[in-house]
């Protein structure tokens, strides 16, 4: 089965530092692969997604994240964390159209003055 | 562009009454819709989804049913809600071709009293 583990449930980072949240995926096939930002009692925000046209993909917010098929990892970072980033944070990995997500648990980051 | 309404915002409901959760998806046809559901401190739980009207996959039996009554609409519905049902509730629709990402409502807090 398809799983998505992110590992830490709460990070914690200074205004200006660096944001790195981990995600690593089981899958036997080529996956598809998403981060989404949540802010309090407001639905998921598409961050970026991974399509296979390239490892390095870049999204909203200063953003990116590496695909690396060798560690089946899918880390998001951001290189200066602001406050405004503080929220929570899902992978997600799907395989064919009519196939819903799997979500990882979250991550759930804080960002100190 | 393609938006997706969800209501209520919020919802607070006695232990035994029923409940009619709407959601809409505007500018696209045949969507597959979903509900999750996010329980305090805890990640997606995906409750139903749908590839087509009339066509639900209910991913965890309980008390509450979905219905697609049309292409662009979903309900989730119950007839006697439980205290654990409490919980932020989130529609989302994707189009159904590969490496589709899911596009969230807002989302409907529940508390059940």
């Amino acid at each position: 089965a398809q799983s998505v583990t992110q590992l830490g449930s709460h990070v914690s980072v200074s205004e200006g530092a660096l944001v790195l949240l981990r995600c690593n995926y089981s899958s036997s096939v080529p996956p598809y692969l998403f981060w989404y930002v949540q802010y309090p009692n407001q639905g998921l925000q598409l961050l970026l997604k991974y399509t296979s046209a390239a490892t390095l993909v870049k999204g909203i917010n200063g953003f990116e994240a590496e695909f690396k098929k060798s560690e089946t990892s899918f880390h998001l970072t951001k290189p200066s964390a602001h406050m405004s980033d503080a929220a929570e944070y899902f992978c997600a990995v799907g395989y064919s159209g009519n196939t819903p997500l799997v979500f990882g648990k979250g991550t759930r980051l804080s960002v100190i003055a | 562009s393609q938006t997706i309404h969800q209501w209520p915002a919020t919802l607070v409901q006695p232990v035994g009454s029923p409940l009619s959760l709407e959601c809409t998806v505007e500018g696209t046809s045949n969507p597959n819709l979903y509900w999750y559901r996010q329980a305090a401190g805890r990640g997606l739980q995906l409750l139903f989804y749908s590839v087509g009207i009339g066509q639900i996959s209910s991913e965890v039996p309980q008390n509450l049913s979905a219905s697609r009554p049309q292409d662009r609409q979903f309900i989730l519905s119950s007839k006697k809600l439980l205290l654990s049902d409490s919980g932020f509730y989130l529609c989302a629709w994707s189009s159904s071709s590969y490496n589709s990402p899911l596009h969230f409502g807002n989302g409907t807090r529940l508390t059940v009293t």
